[in-house]
């Protein structure tokens, strides 16, 4: 079945470290979509790719980071920058940028900072 | 402004209909979505309306669009225990960007 697989769940950081989460998907989309979502705040836009090899700054990118190099994956580090980490990843995907079908969502990773 | 509004809030009695309400902010917006998040879990898609449409019905789902005040709604029609959840709306600006409004707490008591 196609998805996006967003691991781990649930994902412990002391402070002052860098830490990775990892989005994947098997739907052959060309972009995807890192959101950060905090209680009553909605979903905010990190990052966003629109091909393979590119990607751009969102609404609330610094102390974050991604890449894109395979069509695939999408990872997000979270660095020491980030000074309020402690927040719910969502990942997501679309066929295309500008495509009408909307985006298919990940399940999220949970990021506590200890 | 910039933000898509929604209420935080709504509780229904099982059976009764649901009407969750969103407003937006870009009248060139040619999409616009309902998403639904269980507990936990990531956004669902549920159903979506293009901007020339003033009504969709899906099962019990209904959305009307007022394009003039830029609101949209979802109704849910006999509202059980699983449709407990966040809902968001979201708008497709031009460019492709989609923009969420806050979400809506939908508890339904038996």
């Amino acid at each position: 079945d196609g998805g996006i697989t967003q691991s781990p769940k649930y994902l412990f950081r002391k402070e002052g470290q860098n830490v990775t989460l990892s989005c994947e998907q098997n739907l052959n989309h060309d972009a995807m979509y890192w959101y950060r979502q905090d209680p009553g705040q909605g979903l905010r836009l990190i990052y966003y790719s629109q091909i393979v090899n590119d990607f751009q700054k969102g609404d609330i990118a610094e102390g974050y980071s991604v890449s894109r190099e395979k069509k695939e994956s999408f990872p997000l580090t979270v660095t020491s920058a980030q000074k309020n980490p402690t927040a719910f990843y969502l990942c997501a995907s679309s066929i295309t940028w500008d495509t009408n079908y909307g985006y298919t969502f990940g399940s999220g990773t949970r990021l506590t900072v200890v | 402004g910039e933000d898509v509004e929604q209420s935080l809030f709504l509780s229904v009695r099982e059976g009764d209909s649901s009407v969750i309400n969103c407003t937006y902010t870009d009248s060139s917006s040619t999409y616009l979505y309902w998403y639904k998040q269980e507990p936990g879990a990531g956004l669902q898609l549920l159903t979506y309306i293009f901007s020339n449409m003033d009504m969709k019905q899906d099962q019990r789902l209904t959305v009307l669009l007022n394009k003039k005040d830029k609101h949209l709604s979802l109704r849910i029609a006999d509202t059980q225990t699983g449709d407990s959840a966040i809902y968001f709306c979201a708008e497709r600006r031009q460019g492709g960007k989609l923009i969420f409004g806050q979400g809506t707490e939908l508890s339904v008591k038996p």
